[in-house]
């Protein structure tokens, strides 16, 4: 099962900051933040991930709170083409029987104009 | 750079035959893994192959198998197909098992009939 909780759906406007939550309240000391994307009928694609600093690249930020049990994505310019489903997933980086991802069924951004 | 690649974009098969997915990882990558995708159980892990070598199995049954080539490339084999197999397969590639990010192709779908 998902260790991860994420609201199913969310609005945001075109030109705005999207800020999808996700909860993952058991999280271990040694497991790290992704989050991927899912555009309609295309493969996933890597966001970004972090294991406790907050992280920003090119596409967006992901900020964990202190404790680790929840993090934000943040897209500060959402798009049209940002309308997608968004996964937030735990996972050791340790190999082996880790090297697996635990799809929960994410957050549905619908981006309007 | 190219990314991975997944052959055929579309498949329709009938019920008992068998079916061969391919997979082109991206150029440099040595670990492969390969998801199924449902409307109903969403995204899940099949199975995932570094070097050849099976390093991780999801729960499916041994009707689903897969393999590697010594170029990365790898290939998934459905047998006895049934109904419920009709989903969209998807193939993913990294470095080694993840850490960074997988690459996702934009996967086969697979009807059974």
């Amino acid at each position: 099962d998902a260790k991860t909780t994420q609201p199913p759906s969310m609005d945001c406007a075109e030109g705005r900051a999207a800020n999808l939550p996700c909860n993952h309240s058991t999280i271990s000391g040694n497991e790290y933040v992704y989050w991927y994307r899912q555009i309609h009928s295309q493969g996933p694609q890597y966001i970004i991930h972090g294991l406790k600093n907050n992280e920003t690249n090119e596409m967006a930020s992901l900020i964990i709170t202190e404790d680790r049990k929840s993090s934000t994505l943040i897209l500060p310019h959402a798009t049209l083409r940002d309308t997608a489903v968004y996964y937030c997933i735990v996972r050791v980086n340790q190999g082996g029987a880790t090297n697996k991802l635990i799809f929960g069924t994410g957050t549905l951004l619908a981006v309007q104009p | 750079k190219a990314g991975v690649t997944q052959t055929p974009r579309y498949l329709i098969k009938t019920r008992g035959q068998q079916v061969t997915l391919s997979c082109s990882p991206i150029s440099g990558h040595r670990s492969v893994s390969w998801y199924q995708q449902t409307p109903g159980q969403g995204l899940q892990f099949l199975f995932e192959y570094f070097s050849e070598t099976q390093r991780n199995k999801g729960n499916f049954p041994g009707r689903f198998s897969g393999r590697q080539f010594s170029n990365s490339r790898s290939e998934m084999n459905v047998s006895t197909l049934e109904l419920g197999d009709s989903a969209l397969y998807l193939c993913a590639s990294s470095w080694t098992g993840g850490e960074g990010g997988y690459t996702f192709g934009s996967g086969t779908r697979l009807t059974v009939v």
